[in-house]
């Protein structure tokens, strides 16, 4: 069973609109907690990464929020635009000092005009 | 260029040959990771350097999987005797500070896709 569970896993919305993206963990003991956002054909980009002290933090019209006590992590997209239209992988550091990282397999967003 | 560059950025090659990746990292950040990513799947772990410290090999999936990195400067991922299940994305990442346990942020090249006939 993967460790990082991302829901839904695809996601078509209206431009303008906003959107929530969800991302259940098991790993432990936990380290912290990224989002990136991947175009098709490149590399992941960092959203935010978030220590498990951190309820929130935003970058721009993302905001993540970190619920550590019931392993739940959610990336909300205010506002959409085209240009958001990616995949959105949500990845937890495991804290034991092996330098792994669990990924989820993403949210594939598209946005439409 | 500031970002990391990883080359070829496709690569098609025939099962049974060699092939060879490479990873310019970011100026400056000693720590490096591979990682493959097949279609629909998350990114899967490879190997890790940390400045002069040994690598941290335990994802690669076979013998015929191996990577070097000089120093801390560029990086060749090496696939012996290919075969079709290696059909994936390579990824290369680097980030300032070695160990994910900090709050570094990865930066990603944009990988080479790798087709095996």
């Amino acid at each position: 069973k993967n460790q990082v569970e991302q829901s839904p896993q695809s996601l078509i919305i209206l431009e303008g609109k906003n959107c929530t993206l969800q991302c259940n963990y098991t790993v432990s003991p936990f380290s912290n907690l990224r989002w990136y956002k991947q175009d098709t054909g490149r590399g992941p980009v960092s959203l935010t990464i978030m220590t498990f002290s951190e309820n929130t933090k935003s970058n721009g019209r993302y905001t993540a929020t970190l619920d550590a006590d019931t392993k739940q992590s959610s990336l909300h997209i205010t506002a959409s635009q085209l240009s958001d239209s990616a995949s959105y992988i949500c990845v937890v550091s495991v804290s034991y000092g092996n330098n792994r990282l669990a990924f989820g397999k993403g949210n594939q967003v598209v946005v439409i005009p | 260029g500031a970002g990391v560059s990883q080359s070829p950025s496709n690569k098609v090659t025939e099962k049974g040959k060699d092939v060879e990746l490479r990873c310019d990292p970011i100026s400056g950040h000693t720590a490096l990771y591979w990682y493959r990513q097949r279609l629909g799947q998350g990114l899967e772990f490879l190997i890790y350097f940390q400045g002069n410290s040994a690598p941290d090999k335990s994802g690669l999936p076979s013998d015929r999987f191996s990577a070097e990195r000089t120093g801390e400067s560029v990086s060749t991922l090496t696939i012996q005797r290919t075969q079709q299940e290696d059909s994936a994305v390579y990824l290369c990442a680097s980030s300032l500070i070695g160990g994910l346990l900090g709050n570094q942020p990865q930066h990603f090249g944009d990988g080479t896709r790798l087709s095996i006939l």
